[in-house]
């Protein structure tokens, strides 16, 4: 079955340790995206791909960096976790045809830096 | 100012309500309109889009779009306890319809 998925799915972790979120889809898209997601505030776009080896900062600036060697994966690591970066991330895909295209959402990553 | 305004709620009706959601938006460049559903712990999954202006009715949902107004909304009717979850509208423009601009949601409750 086609979906996007998300490990791990909550992360409990000290500061100054690095992390890697992970982020996997199945659905063939060629767009990727990273959200930043704190509770009762908007999705805040961090990170998208167009394709393999493509990659762009989004309108909130971010700590955290993103690769894309594979279509299907869109990893996010930070380098050295703080409290600030507490939150929910969300990854998301899309076809790249077209001038509107649904993005498709997996489960999210809840993240706590103590 | 940001772009997209939503009320945050929390918005609790009984079960087989109409309810209306709603938001305003600044940018009269956006030319796609969405909303998503949110359950608790998931992540976000499309419920309608819309081009432009105009309406658009899908079972119990219609959604409107008033660009004049650059408002937005999003109406329930028959509202089931399995609606329960937050709305978050979101729209884009044309030369960037990759990029969304969410709204922060209307968290949502039906009374059984």
């Amino acid at each position: 079955e086609a979906d996007i998925y998300q490990t791990p799915r909550y992360l409990v972790i000290g500061t100054g340790k690095k992390i890697t979120l992970e982020c996997s889809q199945t659905m063939g898209h060629d767009k990727m995206y990273w959200y930043q997601q704190d509770p009762g505030m908007e999705l805040h776009l961090i990170h998208y791909s167009y394709g393999v080896n493509s990659t762009e900062k989004g309108d909130l600036s971010s700590e955290s960096t993103v690769s894309r060697i594979r279509t299907e994966h869109f990893p996010l690591t930070l380098e050295s976790a703080r409290p600030s970066h507490t939150s929910q991330y969300l990854c998301a895909s899309s076809e790249a045809r077209g001038a509107y295209n649904e993005q498709f959402f997996g489960p999210g990553t809840r993240l706590t830096v103590l | 100012q940001k772009e997209v305004e939503q009320d945050p709620g929390p918005l609790s009706v009984p079960e087989g309500a109409i309810v209306s959601l709603n938001c305003t938006y600044s940018n009269s460049a956006f030319q796609y309109f969405m909303w998503y559903r949110q359950y608790s712990r998931k992540g976000p999954e499309l419920l309608m889009y819309t081009y432009s202006s105009g309406n658009k009715e899908d079972g119990r949902f219609t959604a409107q779009v008033d660009k004049s107004s650059k408002y937005i909304s999003l109406f329930i009717r028959d509202s089931q306890p399995s609606d329960s979850a937050t709305y978050l509208c979101a729209m884009s423009d044309y030369s960037s319809a990759s990029k969304i601009i969410f709204g922060s949601g209307t968290r949502l409750s039906i009374r059984p």
